[in-house]
């Protein structure tokens, strides 16, 4: 089974476009997160969700918008998609007492 | 957390010790080291932490000098499949265990 899963792995859409990615973990973590690997492979962390609640919110468009319906799942949902959001996108959840974090597989997102 | 800095390549022979330095010269007390590494395509995975022991696991050992201002990570055995980014993070322990400052690591190549 796999602990930490995104999907779709591959995204290629038109700019302007809305998107949204899907993260799951059965881990039972109850903290998730997404990161952003830009094209010079420099990960960033974008939020952090602990218990379905906002915790970390770094430097990101508001047109980032993510959303944890459970303490399973963190989805990332992106309006009017620029060219400079092209990158990698991981997901990834830990516990609160835990010392490492699980990382998904990536979700390569292109903007065209 | 603290700044870390680790060379940006090196060579391995594939069978042999491979030894993977960090300086984090500004780490502080309560600040442990953590290490991930990133194959490619893939999302990054926990390697080994510690605080100022030294510390082994089934992956790898970690040598943290007694001033803690520097630490080495040894792969004993490298194989090809070690070939990946290695990321020396340094942070406090159980603070959101995935919120992690990546810098560019270094890119181990284990050469046959």
């Amino acid at each position: 089974d796999t602990a930490v899963s995104q999907t779709p792995k591959y995204l290629v859409t038109q700019m302007g476009n809305d998107k949204s990615i899907k993260c799951e973990q059965n881990l039972g973590h109850d903290t998730m997160y997404w990161y952003k690997q830009d094209s010079k492979k420099f990960l960033k962390i974008m939020f952090s969700y602990n218990n379905k609640e906002l915790i970390i919110n770094e430097t990101v468009p508001n047109r980032f918008s993510p959303k944890s319906p459970d303490k399973a799942h963190l989805n990332l949902h992106i309006n009017s998609l620029e060219l400079g959001d092209s990158a990698v996108y991981f997901c990834a959840s830990s516990r609160t007492d835990n010392t490492e974090a699980f990382f998904g597989q990536g979700t390569r997102l292109t903007v065209v | 957390d603290a700044k870390t800095t680790q060379p940006p390549s090196m060579d391995c022979a594939e069978g042999r010790a491979a030894n993977l330095p960090c300086n984090h010269s500004t780490i502080s007390g309560n600040e442990y080291v953590y290490w991930y590494r990133q194959i490619h395509s893939q999302g990054p995975q926990y390697i080994i932490h510690g605080l100022k022991n030294n510390e082994t696991n089934e992956m790898a050992s970690l040598i943290i000098t007694e001033d803690r201002k520097s630490s080495t990570l040894i792969l004993p055995h490298a194989t090809l499949r070690d070939t990946a980014v290695y990321y020396c993070i340094v942070r406090v322990y159980n603070t959101n265990a995935g919120k992690s400052t990546f810098g560019d690591g270094t890119t181990l190549t284990v050469k046959p």
